[in-house]
């Protein structure tokens, strides 16, 4: 059984870089087949699709955030992480990281985390 | 970008009841790759249907997929206890991939 969890600070000041990794348990990431992507959901509101990354490193981001986003992976680590740079209040949301399957969508997911985007 | 708007917002059922959810995309799905994904409070998103029609591992029968093109629609057929949740429609042909705003199943 796939799992997978997301780590990382809690808050972060307005203009920093918000950073979060997920960690891969019970399965490689380096084993193929999947993306490994970021999801996040504004408090009381709807998903959005971030990013994705291949184990190879090829990455695929949603335009409207592709100017303040990385995304990169460790395979060493079964790691992925996201950067999300300049961010506001707007930021401020649940980041979940999913697994983005053979059937090409989201079939597991982090239990998510809260990042909160204040002075 | 395609839009998916999901109705109603809200759906008032009782449990027993059978429940219908729409999901209406701006333009042609790809493929029909839309997906059906259950969220209770607190909690990730659960994968509910793939490919329009198709059920994810584990997912009861009551839950089934259908449409194509625009439209897409996601039923329970009788409703547990458990089910009473918000539900998000995805489309996953087109970067990027976007989801409806979500329609909320309450107990009557």
């Amino acid at each position: 059984q796939v799992q997978l969890q997301e780590s990382g600070p809690g808050l972060v000041k307005p203009s920093q870089t918000l950073s979060l990794t997920c960690t891969v348990s019970g399965g490689s990431i380096s084993s193929g087949g999947y993306h490994w992507g970021w999801i996040r959901q504004h408090p009381g509101k709807g998903l959005e699709w971030i990013a994705y990354i291949y184990y190879s490193g090829t990455t695929y981001y949603n335009p409207s955030l592709k100017s303040r986003v990385t995304i990169s992976v460790d395979t060493s680590k079964d790691q992925f992480s996201l950067k999300l740079s300049s961010v506001t209040a707007a930021d401020t949301a649940v980041y979940y990281c999913a697994r983005r399957g053979s059937d090409y969508v989201f079939d597991y997911w982090g239990q998510g985390t809260l990042v909160t985007v204040s002075s | 970008e395609i839009v998916l708007t999901q109705s109603p917002g809200t759906l008032s059922l009782s449990p027993g009841e059978r429940a219908t959810l729409s999901c209406r995309a701006s333009q042609s799905v790809s493929s029909s790759y839309l997906a059906w994904y259950q969220q209770k409070p607190g909690r990730a998103p659960r994968l509910l249907i793939y490919g329009a029609s198709s059920r994810a591992t584990g997912i009861p029968d009551r839950f089934s997929g259908s449409g194509s093109g625009t439209d897409f629609t996601l039923t329970i057929s009788r409703l547990e206890p458990e089910d009473f949740a918000v539900y998000y429609c995805q489309q996953y042909g087109n970067s990027p991939e976007t989801f409806g705003q979500g329609t909320k199943v309450e107990i009557k």
